[in-house]
């Protein structure tokens, strides 16, 4: 599995638009790009997932170059409720696999 | 919509007991996946299992166990427990080991002292 590298913490205020790039320079060409987000003791919630280019839903949207080798989650307008860690996994296409999760992002967001 | 499903939320066990999690899976998801998170660290993936089956296996001590059952709910076994096994437990579900989305549950707190 490819590793993934994402800043430790990040803050904003509310109202900006943060973007969190992760890198993956071992990723393969079955790979898929996955974020998940977590509150404090609760369990992970995905929030989007890509393979290359843009891809975009009601909560985030998801930025892939065309070399694969990073990506960067994009969450507009911030709000109080948005501080959490964010992590960026890469996925193999099959099914059954397990989410490996490394060092996450700890966004904290001010009023 | 249902959720996943644990119990107990939590769970106070002394060193060499034993305790049982529980996980109810989204209904008609087959796949069950099995995390642990310590204090201020990563989930890590223990185990999984599809259609009854064990599908992966990650770094779970020899003195925990699981299966999944007809119904699809899970069960996680964990003996002669720990200090270090103080941990958030949660289980997440899928729809025929979709890799992408998994939908955890609100997870076991386990203390064991």
């Amino acid at each position: 599995l490819a590793k993934t590298t994402q800043p430790i913490s990040m803050d904003s205020y509310e109202g900006q638009e943060v973007n969190i790039t992760c890198s993956h320079n071992n990723i393969a060409t079955n790979d898929y790009i996955t974020w998940y987000q977590q509150f404090p003791s609760q369990g992970p919630r995905f929030i989007i997932q890509g393979y290359k280019t843009k891809v975009t839903n009601e909560v985030a949207s998801l930025f892939i170059p065309a070399d694969r080798k990073s990506s960067t989650l994009s969450l507009p307008r911030v709000s109080l409720s948005d501080t959490a860690v964010y992590y960026c996994l890469v996925v193999p296409e099959r099914g059954f696999q397990k989410l490996v999760f490394g060092t996450g992002t700890r966004l904290l967001v001010s009023p | 919509a249902a959720g996943v499903i644990q119990s107990p939320r939590h769970l106070i066990k002394e060193k060499r007991e034993t305790a049982t999690l529980k996980c109810y899976p989204i209904p008609r998801h087959d796949t069950v996946y099995w995390y642990q998170q310590g204090p201020g660290q990563d989930p890590q993936f223990l185990i999984s299992f599809y259609e009854k089956m064990q599908s992966d296996k990650g770094s779970i001590p020899d003195r925990f166990s699981a299966q999944q059952f007809s119904d699809y709910h899970s069960e996680l076994n964990m003996s002669s427990l720990e200090l270090g096994d103080s941990a958030l437990y949660f289980c997440a579900s899928s729809l025929r080991g979709d890799p992408y989305e998994q939908y955890f549950g609100p997870g076991t707190r386990l203390t064991v002292t």
